[in-house]
Parts: C-alpha cells; sequence; structure tokens
C-alpha cells in the first residue's frame, strides 16, 4: 500500500482564488509528522509546512494552512489567495516515528498546481 | 545564506562511467541525506548520514556509494552509471533528529542523464 497518495496529479486554479491540494497518509505508527514541499520549475525542493500526528491545533505558516483530520488520515495543503508564484509541484511527505536513524521521509508522487491568471 | 549546495547542476554519462555529485552544507546539521527524484515520481532516500563516519542505506542504495569525512560534505559516487540511474539527485540536510518535525533541507539538484 502506498504510504503518502495524492491523487490530483494536476490542477488549475484561477488566480486568487483558494486552492486545496490532497494528501492521505497510511502509518500504524502513533507519532509521525507530515509535510509539505513546494518544487517550482526551476527544480529545487523548499519546505512549506509542518504538521505533527500530536499536534493539537493545523499548521499555519502565510497563505498555507494544513487542514489535518487524523482519524480519516488525511494532511490538505490549503493555499489563500493563489498567486502566480505558486505554479509549481507539491510534494507531500510523512516522517513515521521518533527514532534515531528512521529520518526517512517517504514523498508522494505529487500535484502539479497551475495558476491561470 | 547558501544552505546546501551540489555541483554540478547537469551532468551526461556514458554508461560504465563513473562520477561524484557533491553536496555541502554550512548550516551546521548534523543530518545529511541523498535522494533520487525520476520523471513524475516523488523522491527516493539512497543514503543518509547521522554525522562524520557514519553512513546507512536507504530505500535504494544499489549502484551508489557515499562516504562523510566532515560535517559539512557527503559525496555521492556512482562506480558504473547504467541508464537506470538517469535522474534528479537531490541532497539535503536536517538539524534535529529523533523527532517527528525533522524539516529536510534541499539543495538546487543534479540533473543526471546515463546514456
Amino acid at each position: 500500500a502506498q504510504k503518502i497518495t495524492q491523487t490530483q496529479p494536476g490542477m488549475f486554479v484561477q488566480e486568487k482564488e483558494a486552492v486545496t491540494l490532497d494528501c492521505t497518509y497510511d502509518t500504524s505508527d502513533p507519532s509521525y509528522g507530515l509535510f509539505w514541499y513546494k518544487q517550482p520549475s526551476s527544480g529545487e525542493m523548499i519546505f512549506l509546512i509542518y504538521q505533527g500526528s500530536y499536534d493539537q491545533q493545523n499548521a499555519t505558516e502565510g497563505r498555507y494552512s494544513l487542514n489535518f483530520q487524523k482519524a480519516r488520515k488525511s494532511a490538505n495543503l490549503v493555499i489563500s489567495a493563489s498567486q502566480l508564484g505558486d505554479s509549481a509541484m507539491y510534494f507531500c511527505a510523512m516522517r513515521e516515528g521518533t527514532n534515531f536513524g528512521n529520518e526517512k521521509l517517504t514523498f508522494g508522487t505529487g500535484t502539479r498546481l497551475t495558476i491561470i491568471p | 545564506n547558501a544552505g546546501v549546495t551540489q555541483t554540478p547542476k547537469f551532468r551526461i554519462l556514458k554508461i560504465g562511467q563513473s562520477m561524484t555529485l557533491q553536496c555541502t552544507q554550512d548550516m551546521n546539521h548534523n543530518y545529511m541525506y541523498w535522494y533520487r527524484q525520476d520523471p513524475g515520481m516523488g523522491l527516493k532516500l539512497i543514503y543518509y548520514s547521522v554525522g562524520a563516519g557514519i553512513t546507512d542505506k536507504g530505500e535504494v542504495p544499489n549502484g551508489y556509494n557515499v562516504s562523510r569525512s566532515t560535517t559539512e560534505d557527503f559525496p555521492l559516487r556512482l562506480e558504473l552509471a547504467a541508464p537506470s540511474q538517469t535522474s534528479v539527485y537531490f541532497c539535503a540536510s536536517s538539524r534535529l533528529a529523533g523527532l517527528a518535525k525533522n524539516i529536510q533541507y534541499f539543495g538546487a539538484g543534479t540533473r543526471l542523464s546515463v546514456l
């Protein structure tokens, strides 16, 4: 089974609208972290936002927020007031557990977001 | 702020050639990682290191070697390049480990083609 599933290969959104990028995950570990990264056409991976499994509140970072629904195992990224510069690939990733040495990030296949002027 | 620096940015290899992908970070991070990203896919972990002199295999280590002689540098070695190693390679580093919030910071990537 896929650990991280991103079901939207591509999305087109009008500029200034909000957009939600879906991410579901699969783990039996009670302690885990969820990450979103942005990859613009230039290729670098940019960290956007983090949500811990024990965090009581949904994470927010500027225009980015994470809609964390633990029972449904979903961690959707919400971008408010989208901008042309938001056009990029977006990856959801997970780290399971808190043991030293278990540092692997498992990535989804990504969603390509295109903002339309 | 240099962060994580990878060289070269692009490289074309012939089958059977060898090369080293360089990675250096100036954030004094203990943990460093190498990932590969195949077209249309997410990243997969090749090797990682928890500090100078300590390395361990990730999900897809075959065909690669690493070393970590200093905190700053974590080179990735391809000994006998194969077409299956055509990919984009990312180096990353992180400060905190053993915690779920282990934010990894990435370099700009090296695009490698093996022909």
